[in-house]
């Protein structure tokens, strides 16, 4: 069974603090995985990683894939309180369009 | 680009009642949209994939008859829920997929009184 998970669930440091989310990942055909950030509605897209060993960086944010290991990470340095948030790690297959999505990393800043 | 338009944003109904949510992509063709439920503090639960012109694909313990999808125009997919009940109110977001990563729609809040 295709699976995502994110450690840690919940996380809570102060404003300029640097955190790491980490997302592993079990599924067949794997194609791309995706992380979002979740404030009060629908998620919003930060990255799509598809390549191994290649860091995406956006900001503060960046991430890398490690496929061999089957894991990804977001970190985010000089936290804001602006980052608190549920961030999301999914993953999509060739198998179909479905994406699986993990639970999610609460994410609280303190001023 | 690559925006969908997801409406209405909040609606509450009486129970017995059916509601209609609406998810558009705005600025491509999408031939294929999601539907997602969200509960309070958990991740999103896929509900059923929408496709164009044809039926929709239903998840695992998700009742086709009581969330029915149509996918009528390549922009276009709506999600009524049927003889709504409190259970089911929640968040409800639909997606869709433009060339790269998924757009969401800003979601639906149901709340069924």
């Amino acid at each position: 069974e295709d699976k995502v998970v994110q450690s840690p669930l919940s996380l809570v440091v102060h404003e300029g603090d640097t955190v790491t989310l980490n997302c592993s990942y079990e599924v067949t055909n794997f194609r791309s995985l995706l992380w979002y950030k979740q404030e009060k509605k629908a998620p919003t897209f930060l990255f799509m990683l598809t390549s191994s060993g290649i860091e995406k960086k956006s900001g503060r944010l960046s991430s890398i894939l490690d496929k061999k290991e089957l894991f990804s990470i977001l970190n985010i340095t000089a936290t804001q309180t602006g980052d608190s948030a549920v961030y999301l790690c999914a993953v999509g297959t060739n198998r179909d369009d479905k994406i699986i999505f993990g639970k999610g990393t609460r994410l609280h800043i303190l001023p | 680009g690559a925006v969908v338009s997801q409406h209405p944003s909040r609606v509450i109904c009486k129970s017995g009642t059916s509601v209609k949510i609406e998810c558009r992509s705005l600025d491509f063709q999408a031939t294929t949209m999601f539907w997602y439920r969200q509960f309070p503090k958990k991740s999103l639960m896929l509900m059923a994939t929408s496709n164009e012109g044809s039926k929709a694909t239903y998840e695992q313990g998700v009742e086709k008859d009581k969330f029915l999808i149509n996918h009528a125009s390549l922009t276009l997919s709506t999600l009524t829920v049927t003889s709504a009940h409190p259970e089911d109110s929640s968040f409800y977001i639909c997606s869709a997929q433009p060339n790269y990563g998924y757009t969401f729609g800003s979601g639906t809040r149901l709340t069924v009184v």
